[in-house]
């Protein structure tokens, strides 16, 4: 079956601008992470949705922000972008949540100016 | 708060060998522990998963332990490739919590 992906793969923002991300999970999964992970800080956990309610929420400021559809496909934005938010962002899907095998997607490369 | 730590950093070693990859945390009061590898630009990849009550995971040449009580993993990998070259993350799963706490890597390189 098709695995996690991710659109774009790679974004060049400005600073200032706002970015949506996109993942869609595995058909069947139901819950759907984000972890940005950078050079400095490594995997970091963003937010963790289930069923299109946001169940954990990393040490992240307010500008990052993610939601669920009904489909389980997920979306996450920030606003206001900075440049420290160049990073890899990775989402990760399984059945029933974090305690299940996690399956990533290729991520999506953000580069902010 | 739950600290992840992977030693080596780095290690390089020629085709053919076994290896062990260290992964210690901090809290003992995790749910389950996750290896993956993750080639350079790339997702990662899920190898094994160990539950809490479990002591090791087997998957091909790879053997995964988890010792709970002294809060170290290791992942044994025998007759080492060169594709088995990437970076290997263990993440594990705080009891009562939805996300991975993951440590910073192992970069492994095997030379043909």
């Amino acid at each position: 079956k098709a695995g996690v992906t991710q659109t774009p793969r790679y974004l060049i923002k400005t600073r200032g601008q706002q970015v949506t991300l996109s993942c869609s999970p595995i058909s069947g999964h139901r819950s759907v992470s984000w972890y940005q992970q950078t050079p400095g800080q490594g995997l970091q956990f963003l937010f963790e949705y289930f069923s299109e309610t946001q169940r954990n929420k990393g040490n992240f400021p307010g500008r990052f922000s993610g939601r669920q559809f009904s489909n389980s496909r997920s979306e996450m934005n920030v606003s206001t972008l900075e440049l420290g938010d160049s990073a890899l962002y990775l989402c990760a899907s399984s059945r029933a949540g974090a305690r299940d095998t996690q399956y990533f997607g290729p991520g999506t490369r953000l580069t902010v100016l | 708060k739950q600290e992840v730590t992977q030693i080596p950093a780095a290690l390089s070693v020629p085709e053919g060998e076994n290896l062990v990859l260290n992964c210690s945390f901090t809290d003992s009061a995790i749910y389950n522990l996750q290896w993956f590898r993750q080639d350079p630009g790339k997702g990662l990849t899920s190898l094994l998963l160990i539950q809490s009550s479990q002591r090791e995971q087997t998957s091909g040449r790879l053997n995964a332990s988890l010792d709970k009580s002294s809060g170290r993993s290791t992942l044994y990998i025998a007759a080492s490739q060169p594709g088995d070259s990437a970076t290997y993350l263990c993440a594990v799963i705080i009891q009562g919590a939805q996300k991975l706490v993951f440590g910073q890597g192992t970069r492994l390189t095997i030379n043909p």
